[in-house]
């Protein structure tokens, strides 16, 4: 089955830096690569999604790229925030939710 | 929509005792999924269903876990004995399809078994 780690498990950036969050995948089948973002108490929110057809997505601040041949994709932060802090985690189906994995997630924390 | 909601949003209990977390999905969802969440294991899809039919459930832990959904506005999960490894926060998500792929959490319940 599909087997998603994500690194770095904590990340400490200074607000308006950039930050980054990389995941590698075992599954050549999957093709669907969501980011959810978590915070204190709440359930995961999705806020970027990228498809195997595509190379890389942007969407304000966030962006996420996507290497099928090294089978690894990252999330880009940029103008981090106090508010971006939060828990992250990127996932890997083959398109269905049925068989989404998501990593071990990353804790973010922005400092002002 | 008032998105996912979940009750309870916290649950102390005791060894033994019977545990049913409950969730009401966005209307016009047709998949239900239930998560556990654990710093240990992260994020474990435990069952989910399609226009209330149970589809996969090869994610429950053991037979102590249960999970029913008697209609499309509402699915249970039950857990009869609880012991203190089932601790965790326990997450519903809903979607509008199987490959559509957002999915729409609950905040969660999170659950201490004493």
């Amino acid at each position: 089955g599909e087997n998603v780690e994500q690194h770095p498990s904590t990340l400490s950036v200074q607000e308006g830096d950039s930050a980054v969050i990389k995941c590698t995948y075992s599954d050549s089948a999957s093709n669907y690569f969501p980011w959810y973002k978590q915070e204190l108490g709440k359930g995961p929110q999705l806020i970027i999604d990228i498809r195997s057809n595509v190379g890389e997505k942007k969407d304000q601040r966030i962006a996420v790229t996507l290497n099928k041949t090294a089978k690894h994709f990252s999330l880009h932060i940029t103008e981090t925030q106090p508010e971006d802090s939060a828990v992250y985690f990127c996932a890997a189906s083959e398109g269905g939710n049925n068989d989404m994995r998501f990593g071990a997630g990353t804790r973010l924390t922005v400092k002002p | 929509d008032a998105g996912v909601i979940q009750s309870p949003r916290h649950e102390v209990t005791e060894m033994g005792q019977e545990v049913t977390l409950r969730c009401k999905p966005i209307s016009g969802h047709d998949y239900l999924f239930w998560y556990r969440q654990t710093m240990m294991r992260g994020l474990e899809l435990l069952i989910y269903f399609n226009n209330n039919v149970p589809i996969d459930d090869s994610g429950m832990p053991e037979d102590r876990f249960s999970a029913k959904m008697p209609n499309a506005s509402f699915s249970t999960l039950k857990i009869q004995p609880s012991e203190p490894r089932d601790s965790a926060v326990y997450f519903c998500a809903s979607s509008t399809g199987q490959n559509t792929g957002e999915l729409f959490f609950g905040e969660g319940s999170r659950l201490t078994v004493l």
